[in-house]
């Protein structure tokens, strides 16, 4: 489809296991952003890439939050030794780069709905 | 810091009536703000944005929102909701759009409709 896909839709997981949650941008978007949707408390950004590279990392909220992204293009979010507390919604965007011209619209994706028991 | 406050968690208007969802900001220049549309399992979608130019913005859904710099505030406006409005809405702002920075989002209102 032409729009951002996010894999997988749900993910529960046990406490203490790795995880890795996936992100398609829209073909051609060389900006990507990573933000987590907790129940009340709105969109918090965690990582933002342009092209390959992470300018921006200041919202990982502890080492056991990374990210990569290869190619340009799909990115991949790894938390390690899941916590309760990183139950949340994982939304990924992708945009444009703002070098275009001061119009980067992000579009998201559906999210990933991950769950720690 | 820059910062962006929905202060209604929770607004519930009538089907027909008209609606005004509000939102401040908190920075020193003017910045880019938009305003985007979750409803229930699906992903956010942009409903209007405010670069520079007429300060009243018209989007989709039948929506609008006033940039007033005195207050600096950017409320989303409609005259008329539909039962299909029923939704999270987030005021968002980005600082400084030819940098590559990321967009601050309020923490929303959720808007239900009572038939």
């Amino acid at each position: 489809g032409a729009g951002v896909s996010q894999s997988p839709s749900n993910k529960v997981t046990e406490k203490g296991k790795d995880v890795e949650l996936r992100c398609d941008p829209i073909s051609g978007h060389t900006a990507l952003y990573w933000y987590r949707q907790s129940l009340g408390q709105g969109l918090e950004f965690l990582i933002y890439f342009q092209g390959n590279s992470a300018p921006d990392k200041s919202g990982l909220p502890s080492d056991r939050f990374s990210a990569e992204r290869t190619g340009g293009s799909v990115s991949t979010l790894t938390i390690q030794r899941t916590q309760q507390e990183d139950s949340a919604v994982y939304l990924c965007a992708s945009s444009l780069s703002s070098t275009s011209g001061g119009n980067n619209e992000q579009f998201f994706g559906p999210g990933t709905r991950l769950t720690v028991l | 810091a820059q910062s962006v406050t929905q202060p209604d968690i929770h607004i519930t208007v009538s089907e027909g009536a008209s609606l005004e969802l509000r939102c401040n900001y908190s920075y020193g220049a003017t910045p880019y703000l938009f305003w985007y549309v979750q409803s229930p399992g699906q992903g956010l979608q942009l409903l209007l944005k405010y670069f520079s130019g007429d300060t009243l913005v018209q989007g989709i859904k039948g929506f609008e929102a006033e940039f007033k710099r005195s207050q600096s505030s950017f409320n989303l406006r409609k005259p008329s909701v539909h039962w299909s409005d029923a939704a999270e809405y987030f005021c968002a702002v980005a600082p400084d759009m030819n940098r590559d920075d990321k967009i601050i989002f309020g923490k929303g209102t959720r808007l239900h409709i009572l038939p």
